[in-house]
């Protein structure tokens, strides 16, 4: 049975800073992992998809990351901004999307 | 192109009564998924539809929830006699593939911005 798991549930930081969001899941057998984004009230907006194939994914300041073998997945924000503060959630698809719970960022001015 | 619509987007429902909740999936989209978020837990998979075909409920409560997807009009989840336990925000997602297919995990899903379930 897939799990996924986010770390840290929170997490704080001032503008401008690079950032890491970590994602990681039980079963490697996967075709591919996305990272949503959740803002308060609303639903989730699809950002990145990573193929099983892929290693990375880019787009704008989000890049994300896919190690198979070790069951790891990272987002990484580069230079942060206040817009960006919303939850990120992960998921993998296993019969279902298997979501992790989030990790809820705010980027303080 | 409109997105996938949900409503109502906030509902409150005294213990007992029923909820309703509406979901529009994104044009030429033909597969509903409802989900389900409970406060500070992640997302639920609770059931998978086609037009007038349930394809996976293993997510759905055995009791008091259904969910259909009629060849006309929106996906309705219906829950009776409702509980404390049922407040969340429930989420529909469409697509227009059927995602047994491997192929067609290569698109993601498109979610609504869901419906806020109060029980008092």
């Amino acid at each position: 049975k897939q799990e996924v798991t986010q770390i840290p549930a929170a997490l704080s930081v001032p503008e401008g800073e690079n950032l890491v969001l970590n994602c990681s899941f039980t079963d490697s057998a996967i075709y591919n992992l996305q990272w949503f984004r959740q803002d308060p009230g609303k639903g989730l907006t699809s950002l990145l998809l990573i193929q099983s194939s892929q290693r990375e994914q880019t787009s704008g300041r989000l890049n994300a990351s896919l190690d198979k073998s070790s069951g790891r997945s990272t987002l990484y924000i580069a230079a942060s901004q206040p817009g960006d503060s919303a939850t990120y959630l992960c998921a993998v698809p296993s019969e279902k999307l298997v979501f992790g719970k989030g990790t809820k960022l705010t980027v303080n001015p | 192109n409109a997105g996938v619509m949900q409503n109502p987007r906030h509902l409150v429902r005294r213990r007992g009564q029923e909820a309703r909740l509406r979901c529009s999936p994104m044009k030429g989209h033909s597969h509903v998924y409802w989900y389900r978020q409970l406060p500070e837990e992640g997302l639920k998979f609770m059931v998978y539809l086609q037009k007038e075909n349930i394809i996976d409920e293993s997510g759905m409560p055995k009791e008091r929830f259904s969910a259909e997807f009629p060849k006309e009009g929106p996906s309705i989840l219906r829950i009776q006699q409702v509980v404390r336990g049922d407040s969340a925000a429930y989420f529909c997602a469409s697509s227009p593939l059927n995602r047994d297919s491997q192929s067609s995990y290569n698109s993601p899903l498109h979610f609504g911005n869901g419906t806020r379930l109060t029980v008092t």
